[in-house]
């Protein structure tokens, strides 16, 4: 089936403007996440949900980040005011479940979409 | 805090093995994960382990030992679309954050 997609895949913005990313995650999966990746570097959890939940946004960098899932499937990350230090590759990624149950973890792989590469000027 | 460290590049030949280690120091610890990743291309899963040994899995084979905060990616009979970074993610506080390291670029020569 179809995996985790992203729109749009480039990004140029001015330095104030506000932009808008979208997710489509895998049919199905419970689990969304967003993450930032600099060049050179690694993913940067930036916030998780489950179904329509936002359960942790602790990695988001300032006020001026905002994700929402309301339907519980499209996510949208939404950046106001952007800034020079807010060009990096935006992942997606989505997994079946990931649930604590009676006290145990159950982990599903976490499956990204190719990103959205933001640069703003 | 968190703390991934592995190396930063790392150059091979064409059929020949290479181990891609990883050290980490996190809070709470729910396993890991080896992730493949292209240029400007989205992370594939490789592998995950939440048990200390070594998972294989065709030519590639992953490592954990918990008590050290060690694990290592393991390619063997190298080809030449085996050039990627290679991320290394334990899984911290809950089931579900994933924690990455920096990445190592490898290079395979024919």
């Amino acid at each position: 089936g179809a995996g985790v997609s992203q729109s749009p895949r480039y990004k140029v913005a001015k330095r104030g403007q506000d932009v808008a990313l979208r997710c489509d995650p895998i049919s199905g999966h419970v689990s969304l996440f967003w993450y930032q990746q600099a060049l050179g570097q690694g993913p940067e959890f930036l916030t998780y949900f489950q179904n329509e939940a936002q359960l942790d946004k602790s990695g988001l960098p300032s006020d001026r980040f905002f994700a929402e899932r309301p339907e519980g499937s499209v996510s949208t990350l939404k950046i106001q005011r952007t800034q020079q230090e807010d060009s990096a590759v935006y992942l997606c990624a989505s997994s079946l479940d990931s649930t604590r149950e009676e006290g145990v973890s159950v982990t599903d792989t976490q499956y990204f979409g190719p990103g959205t590469r933001l640069t703003v000027l | 805090g968190q703390n991934i460290d592995q190396p930063t590049e790392m150059t091979a030949t064409e059929g020949a093995i290479v181990q891609i280690n990883c050290t980490y120091q996190t809070s709470g610890f729910n396993g890991l994960f080896w992730y493949q990743q292209h240029a400007g291309e989205a992370p594939t899963f490789l592998s995950y382990n939440v048990l200390d040994g070594l998972e294989e899995k065709g030519r590639f084979s992953s490592f954990l030992s918990r008590s050290k905060g060690y694990s290592y990616l393991l390619l063997k009979e190298l080809q030449m679309k085996d050039s990627a970074s290679y991320l290394c993610a334990p899984l911290v506080d809950s089931s579900y954050k994933l924690i990455f390291g920096s990445g190592t670029r490898l290079l395979v020569r024919p």
